[in-house]
């Protein structure tokens, strides 16, 4: 079945600087790949998604980039705030219809003013 | 607008009790409804999804299992707790969309 691996597992940047996210994945049939973002004592929200017919996705300070041969994907968070720590999880799936998404081990991000 | 309701958000259970958590979305008809489990600083494993009313599917082998009663609705069920069952379970839905989690039930099996 398909795995992910997500790396690194804790993260901690400057407030301003940017923060990279990498995931890879092992099932070259997987098509969906999004991210979340779970604060404390809440469930994950997701904040982008890229299908794999796209190569970059972007929505403000947060972009996505796919790499369909190599199998990786990545969360790009630029101008980083306080209100962007939290726990980022990556994900993959191939099933659009019943979406049996497989998660990442996730990253702490701290941002530190 | 959808909404996804999940309750209740912390439950301490002894050993061999039994276990029922709810789900419920509003908003939405026939979504693809999950329960996930969250091991404290791990990733979400999939337990269990449903594509309609009465369909379940498990994905791992464990000492739970799901039913879903009515078309918006999801439940979370085990016999017989193990101090393994302790973790944050997560309901989830989908319309062939991206998923949308409820906040979780985080469960202590003592």
């Amino acid at each position: 079945g398909e795995n992910v691996e997500q790396h690194p597992s804790t993260l901690s940047v400057q407030e301003g600087d940017s923060a990279v996210i990498k995931c890879t994945y092992s099932d070259s049939a997987s098509n969906y790949f999004p991210w979340y973002k779970q604060e404390l004592g809440k469930g994950p929200q997701l904040i982008i998604d890229i299908r794999s017919n796209v190569g970059e996705k972007k929505d403000q300070r947060i972009a996505v980039t796919l790499n369909k041969t190599a199998k990786h994907f990545s969360l790009h968070i630029t101008e980083t705030q306080p209100e962007d720590s939290a726990v980022y999880f990556c994900a993959a799936s191939k099933d659009q219809g019943a979406q049996k998404l497989v998660f990442g081990q996730g990253t702490r991000l701290t941002i530190n003013p | 607008s959808q909404t996804i309701h999940q309750w209740p958000a912390t439950l301490v259970q002894p050993v061999g009790s039994p276990l029922s958590l709810e789900c419920t979305v509003e908003g939405t008809s026939n979504p693809n409804l999950y329960w996930y489990r969250q091991a404290a600083g791990r990733g979400l494993q999939l337990l269990f999804y449903s594509v309609g009313i009465g369909q379940i599917s498990s994905e791992v082998p464990q000492n739970l299992s799901a039913s879903r009663p009515q078309d918006r609705q999801f439940i979370l069920s085990s016999k017989k707790l193990l101090l393994s069952d302790s973790g944050f379970y997560l309901c989830a839905w989908s319309d062939g969309r991206p998923l949308h989690f409820g906040n979780g039930t985080r469960l202590t099996v003592t």
